[in-house]
């Protein structure tokens, strides 16, 4: 069955303290994987896409990672204006989206 | 990166009425949409996808006819909730699927949310 599972569901963190997202999948055929960032009652704001096992891409304090089996979401001294929903989506022969992790950067 | 845009972007309505939902791609334009409802602290659930001059096609366990989708241009896909009840409140949040370079991805729209009273 196809699933995409985040973790943690929720994380906090102070202001500058690294850390990272996790989003595994098992899904057959994959065509790409997606950050997306989430605020509470907004519609998703693409981050990335990652079509390859090993490819990296990165975005100010953002980075994504991907292997076989999962994407990280590496976020590197983090402000409070990072807070938000981070979600992923697998897409094989349609999206499958995570539930998200929900992140709170303490000032 | 790509514009898409809803309206409305809040709706309330007494139950038995039907409300439309518009998203547009701004900037683009978009063969195929995609329409997604949001239950609180839930993520995306794929309603259909929208594509310009042919039917929708419409996920497991949605009803077409209660969920009205139409995409009569490039630039331009409506959801129709017709006969709403309160449990159709949700956030509703439509998408435009964008091919550059090679790649593919989906642009998100702000939202619409539904109450039906």
């Amino acid at each position: 069955e196809d699933q995409v599972t985040q973790s943690p569901e929720a994380l906090r963190l102070q202001e500058g303290e690294s850390s990272s997202l996790n989003c595994s999948y098992t899904v057959s055929g994959l065509r790409g994987l997606f950050w997306y960032r989430q605020d509470p009652g907004k519609g998703p704001e693409f981050l990335f896409t990652l079509y390859s096992a090993g490819e990296e891409k990165e975005k100010e304090r953002l980075k994504a990672t991907l292997t076989k089996k999962e994407s990280f979401l590496h976020i590197t001294a983090p402000k409070p204006e990072d807070s938000a929903t981070y979600l992923c989506a697998v897409q094989a022969h349609q999206f499958y989206f995570g539930t998200g992790t929900s992140l709170t950067v303490i000032p | 990166g790509a514009v898409v845009s809803q309206h409305p972007s809040r709706v309330i309505c007494k139950s038995g009425t039907s409300v439309k939902i518009e998203c547009r791609s701004l900037d683009f334009q978009a063969t195929t949409m995609f329409w997604y409802r949001q239950f609180p602290k839930q993520s995306l659930m794929l309603m259909a996808t929208s594509n310009e001059g042919s039917k929708a096609t419409y996920e497991q366990g949605v009803e077409k006819d209660k969920f009205l989708i139409n995409h009569a241009s490039l630039t331009l896909s409506t959801l129709t909730v017709t006969s709403a009840h309160p449990e159709d409140s949700s956030f509703y949040i439509c998408s435009a699927r964008v091919l550059a370079g090679g790649e593919e991805t989906q642009y998100f729209g702000p939202g619409t949310r539904l109450l039906v009273l």
